[in-house]
């Protein structure tokens, strides 16, 4: 069964800030991760997704995430944050019929002028 | 490109009254749809998820159903809908096959009366 743990529900950065998003995951096979955003009363958008070809995945909208196989995480940075980076974000792995993922709590993102 | 249509974007319903939302997936063949909903301040709940025409599989017991009458449609109905039916539902897609992202339609905000 797979899991997905993201810690804080809610992160505040100022503007041009380092953002960091964190992300554990549990999997009994090899896992496929992914980030989506969504902003307020959108669908979730693909930031960016792991598929085992490399451990530093870059996205759109200046972001990256880092697959760490010690660590069972798979955390969420963009150098700079942008006024348009206020969302929220998810965290999700892959797993199970269907292609099902399964989703973290989500962090909402605030970004300070 | 594909992309994917959800209607309508905001519905108002009395408590007790039916329910159909539909999603339709453009630009590929045998998907693989799912849909969720979005509780107020919670993350997302799969509701259905279909690997073909006329296969549903239910993931939470609730008054809600699911039919997948074409290839690349999907509806969600009820037949009576209770307050806590209220929230926003989101229509995915992914192609077939193991380790595939989901794309996501714009949902549609649901609010019962």
């Amino acid at each position: 069964a797979q899991s997905v743990t993201q810690l804080g529900s809610h992160v505040s950065v100022s503007e041009g800030a380092l953002v960091l998003l964190r992300c554990n995951y549990s999997s009994s096979v090899p896992p496929y991760l992914f980030w989506y955003v969504q902003y307020p009363n959108q669908g979730l958008q693909l930031l960016l997704k792991y598929t085992s070809a490399a451990t530093l995945v870059k996205g759109i909208n200046g972001f990256e995430a880092e697959f760490k196989k010690s660590e069972t995480s798979f955390h969420l940075t963009k150098p700079s944050a942008h006024m348009s980076d206020a969302a929220e974000y998810f965290c999700a792995v892959n797993g199970g019929a269907g292609n099902k993922l399964t989703f973290g709590g989500g962090t909402r993102v605030l970004v300070k002028p | 490109s594909q992309t994917i249509h959800q209607w309508p974007a905001t519905l108002v319903q009395p408590v007790g009254s039916p329910l159909s939302l539909e999603c339709t997936v453009e630009g590929t063949s045998n998907p693989n749809l799912y849909w969720y909903r979005q509780a107020a301040g919670r993350g997302l709940q799969l509701l259905f998820y279909s690997v073909g025409i006329g296969q549903i599989s239910s993931e939470v017991p609730q008054n809600l159903s699911a039919s997948r009458p074409q290839d690349r449609q999907f509806i969600l109905s009820s037949k009576k809908l209770l307050l806590s039916d209220s929230g926003f539902y989101l229509c995915a897609w992914s192609v077939r096959g193991g380790n595939q992202p989901q794309h996501f339609g714009d949902g549609t905000r649901l609010s019962i009366l």
